[in-house]
């Protein structure tokens, strides 16, 4: 059963240092976005990327947070400096058309003390 | 600004009754609807669509209804399990497709045995 892997699962770190966040989507899918998740918003939206191209990045604080895909197998989300406000899960998703349903790995729960 | 809203943050239903999740939209180009199923530390898992030329999709015990004039759609589960207890996000995008969904806050739903 093919899944959307995401590492680390869980992640403390204190303020102003960097966080890196990884993702390994299913094999064969050509879109992948990152979204975070909080009380107040739900999921929100930060990038998305199709074919490894950077299609939208509005959702992200540009001046701490980035969003590459080094190659087909990996997305990274790094911030840096992290602020407790960062505090959230972040999930990452891959899907393969416009048919077919977004799969959602389980997440990273990021904690800036 | 939130443009998917699900205003009630949590409902509780009877085993055996029918759970009734609703979701409001204020953007009239989205045309293609999701609903999200999340249990805790796992990433939300899709449930069933609708497309805005369609007013109910049904997927066994699950189904979508569309409102289109009133920019609301509800998800209705009959009959309610143990089971499906969690947390229902409701999603929509532009145009048919998954790409960038635009999440609601989510619905806590509990099914009281």
């Amino acid at each position: 059963d093919a899944r959307v892997t995401q590492t680390p699962r869980h992640k403390v770190t204190e303020m102003g240092q960097e966080v890196t966040m990884r993702c390994q989507p299913i094999l064969g899918h050509n879109t992948v976005f990152w979204y975070r998740q909080t009380m107040m918003q739900g999921l929100e939206l930060l990038a998305y990327f199709r074919n490894r191209a950077p299609l939208d990045d509005s959702g992200m604080p540009k001046d701490r947070f980035s969003a590459e895909m080094p190659d087909a197998t990996l997305a990274t989300l790094k911030i840096q400096p992290s602020e407790p406000r960062d505090s959230a899960v972040y999930f990452c998703a891959s899907g393969f058309d416009e048919s077919s349903p977004l799969h959602f790995g389980n997440g990273t729960r990021l904690t800036v003390t | 600004d939130q443009q998917v809203k699900q205003n009630s943050p949590s409902l509780s239903v009877q085993e055996g009754r029918i759970s009734i999740l609703n979701c409001d939209y204020t953007n009239s180009m989205f045309d293609y609807f999701l609903w999200y199923k999340k249990y805790p530390a796992e990433g939300p898992t899709f449930l069933i669509s609708i497309s805005s030329i369609k007013d109910k999709n049904e997927d066994g015990r699950f189904t979508v209804f569309l409102n289109k004039s009133a920019k609301h759609l509800s998800l209705h589960i009959v009959p309610s399990q143990p089971g499906d207890s969690a947390v229902y996000f409701c999603a929509a995008s532009i145009p048919f497709g998954n790409e960038k969904l635009t999440f609601g806050t989510g619905t806590r739903l509990t099914i009281i045995p």
